[in-house]
Order: structure tokens, then C-alpha cells, then sequence
């Protein structure tokens, strides 16, 4: 089982562009989450799907959109990019609702 | 507002001695409790749990405990190792009342040889 996996590992980006954060998982887990983590800030919840079908906002959402293509993946986008979007990204997920979460290895994003 | 507070953001330990990760929330409906490790450069890990109808729970060298009146819970490391030395997060949920968990800002954990 790979659990989570995350792609890319890496990516720059310039002011304006738009790009989309891949993350799948094969532990057939109902909820499915998207953070940053920021210097400082801990870990803020962007976007959740409780279940396939379903996504809301976290704490962080605005700039950013999610889809749940299916049950093993969860994608999200940048729409245009910002200096501010500059951050690490991690994807998770759980088996329900408010369970233990398990996390990919992260995307390190930088914004010019 | 911060709802799960970890007001260390860093702590020194001796290698062989108890390290002691604290932990204080707001919300009164929180009811799972959670800590988590994260290595630089990789995913956070989970590493123990403890729900609010117990006041500790033990897995090998860790050790949380709540304190549900004071709304405060730790982590004990007992004895600390060099691969102890990380960030660790403490986290909260309302359980299956929410689908979120709520993250502290973490405190990164220095084993001194």
C-alpha cells in the first residue's frame, strides 16, 4: 500500500499561473483533506470531502478549489496564483469523519 | 481564534530523560484528542489518541493524558531518543459531530545527546 501519495513533490510558479495539486489514496478512506502548513501557523485546513460527491471549505479557502474525482482522489487547484500561496501542501485522509488522519509526504510550492 | 493551543514552540531535552508536550483547547465539545510527529520534509505522522471517556492512554514509550475540568492534555516521551527530535502536533476533534480535526501550531522537540 503506498497510503497517500502526492504530486508533484515540487513546483514554482509565477504570479498569475494556475496549477493543480494531485493527491490519491488507496486505503479506501471516505474523507479526504487539503492543508498548508506556513512557518509558524501549524497545519490550516483549506478544503475537505467528507464523502465522494461532497466538498467544504476549511479554514483557508479562498484562492483555491477542490474536486473529489472519485473516492481515491482529491485535487486541488490554483486558480492564479499568489506570493501569499507560497507554502507546503499536504493531502490526507481518513477513514470517517473526525477519525486519525493519514498524510502524504507534501508539495512545496513556491510562488515568484 | 485558536481552539487547540501549544504554547511551547520548542523544547530541550536530555536523551534518556521524560519529555513532556503540552496541550490546551477551548471548545468544550472536542472528544478526540490526537498527537501527531512530523520529520522535516515529510507528512505527519499519527502517533497516539485518546478519546474523552479516559484520562490516558499508553503505546510503549508515549504516554498522553487529559485532563478534561482543566481542558488540557499532554504527551509524555519516556525515555526520550535522538529520533524522537520533531515537530509534534497536538490535535482535537468533535468526533463523528464534525469531519474536522483542529491542529495546534506545534512544538519541535530537540533530544540532546
Amino acid at each position: 500500500n503506498a497510503g497517500v501519495t502526492q504530486n508533484p513533490k515540487f513546483q514554482v510558479l509565477k504570479t498569475g499561473q494556475s496549477m493543480t495539486l494531485q493527491c490519491a489514496q488507496d486505503m479506501n478512506h471516505n474523507s479526504m483533506y487539503w492543508y498548508r502548513q506556513d512557518p509558524g501557523m501549524g497545519l490550516r485546513l483549506i478544503y475537505y470531502s467528507a464523502s465522494e460527491g461532497t466538498t467544504d471549505k476549511g479554514e483557508v479557502p479562498n484562492g483555491y478549489n477542490v474536486s473529489r474525482l472519485n473516492k481515491r482522489e482529491f485535487s486541488l487547484r490554483l486558480e492564479s496564483a499568489a506570493p501569499s500561496q507560497t507554502s507546503v501542501y499536504f493531502c490526507a485522509s481518513s477513514e470517517d469523519r473526525g477519525d486519525e488522519q493519514f498524510f502524504g509526504p507534501g508539495t512545496r510550492l513556491t510562488v515568484l | 481564534d485558536q481552539q487547540v493551543k501549544q504554547n511551547s514552540p520548542s523544547l530541550s531535552v536530555q536523551e534518556g530523560r521524560i519529555s513532556i508536550l503540552n496541550c490546551d483547547y477551548t471548545n468544550s465539545m472536542f472528544d478526540y484528542f490526537l498527537w501527531y510527529k512530523k520529520y522535516p520534509a515529510e507528512g505527519p505522522t499519527f502517533l497516539i489518541s485518546i478519546s474523552s471517556i479516559k484520562d490516558k492512554n499508553e503505546d510503549g514509550r508515549f504516554t498522553v493524558f487529559l485532563n478534561k475540568s482543566a481542558k488540557h492534555l499532554s504527551l509524555h516521551i519516556v525515555p526520550s531518543q535522538p529520533g524522537d527530535s520533531a515537530v509534534y502536533f497536538c490535535a482535537a476533534s468533535e468526533g463523528n459531530r464534525d469531519d474536522k480535526i483542529i491542529f495546534g501550531k506545534g512544538t519541535r522537540l530537540h533530544i540532546l545527546p
